[in-house]
């Protein structure tokens, strides 16, 4: 089985500092891991993913994400956070070595940015 | 390029009525899925297809039935609607890349109330 977990229900950061979204995963094999965020009212859209390599990995928007498979974790960063990064940001796995799988989703970490 | 759009955006239902959502992608997409976002629940999924013709449960999928008649359309019906199923509905779609990985593409969504 699969599993993701985001810890932190929310995040506040002000405008220009670092932001980190925190996720640990869990899979049997090797994971395929996303990020995905979602504005008000909208639906979820991709910002990055990792499959193999280097385990820093470029995305959308100025996020970027670190693979660490020692900690099982994929946590989402970004260097200086602007207020329209205020969303709502999904994490997302899927076991690369079970065949096709669909993805488990975390339960989602608001990221809020103040000015 | 529309992407994935889904009918109706808002629907109010009574308890033990019927209705049918409607998913559409216009990027030939070979797999199509139908998720439920709940408050702290995250996202999820209630059936898949990964083809026409054909689908499958997902973690969730009481209360549901599917159908994928087309490629490019995947229909989900509550036969006889309860108010657990008040809830927000999210297609989306995804191809297998040249890594084997599938991104998936999300449609903005269908809030659903059950009374």
């Amino acid at each position: 089985a699969q599993s993701v977990a985001q810890p932190e229900d929310q995040v506040n950061v002000a405008e220009g500092n670092p932001l980190t979204v925190k996720c640990t995963y869990s899979v049997s094999g090797n994971p395929y891991l996303f990020w995905y965020v979602q504005y008000p009212n909208r639906g979820l859209q991709f910002l990055l993913k990792y499959i193999t390599g280097d385990n820093l990995v470029k995305g959308s928007y100025g996020f970027e994400a670190e693979f660490n498979k020692s900690q099982t974790s994929f946590h989402l960063k970004k260097p200086s956070a602007l207020v329209s990064d205020s969303a709502l940001y999904f994490c997302a796995v899927r076991d690369m070595n079970s065949g096709y799988s669909t993805l488990t989703f975390g339960k989602g970490t608001m990221l809020l940015v103040s000015p | 390029n529309a992407g994935v759009t889904q009918t109706p955006k808002f629907r109010v239902l009574k308890t033990g009525q019927s209705m049918t959502l409607l998913c559409a992608q216009d990027m030939n997409h070979e797999y199509m899925y139908w998720y439920r976002q709940d408050p702290g629940m995250g996202l999820r999924l209630i059936h898949y297809s990964v083809g026409e013709g054909t689908t499958a449960k997902g973690e969730v999928p009481d209360g549901y039935n599917v159908s994928r008649l087309k490629k490019q359309n995947f229909l989900l019906g509550l036969e006889s609607a309860a108010p657990s199923q008040t809830s927000v509905y999210f297609c989306a779609s995804s191809y297998a890349d040249s890594q084997g990985t599938d991104t998936q593409y999300f449609g903005p969504g269908t809030r659903l109330t059950v009374l």
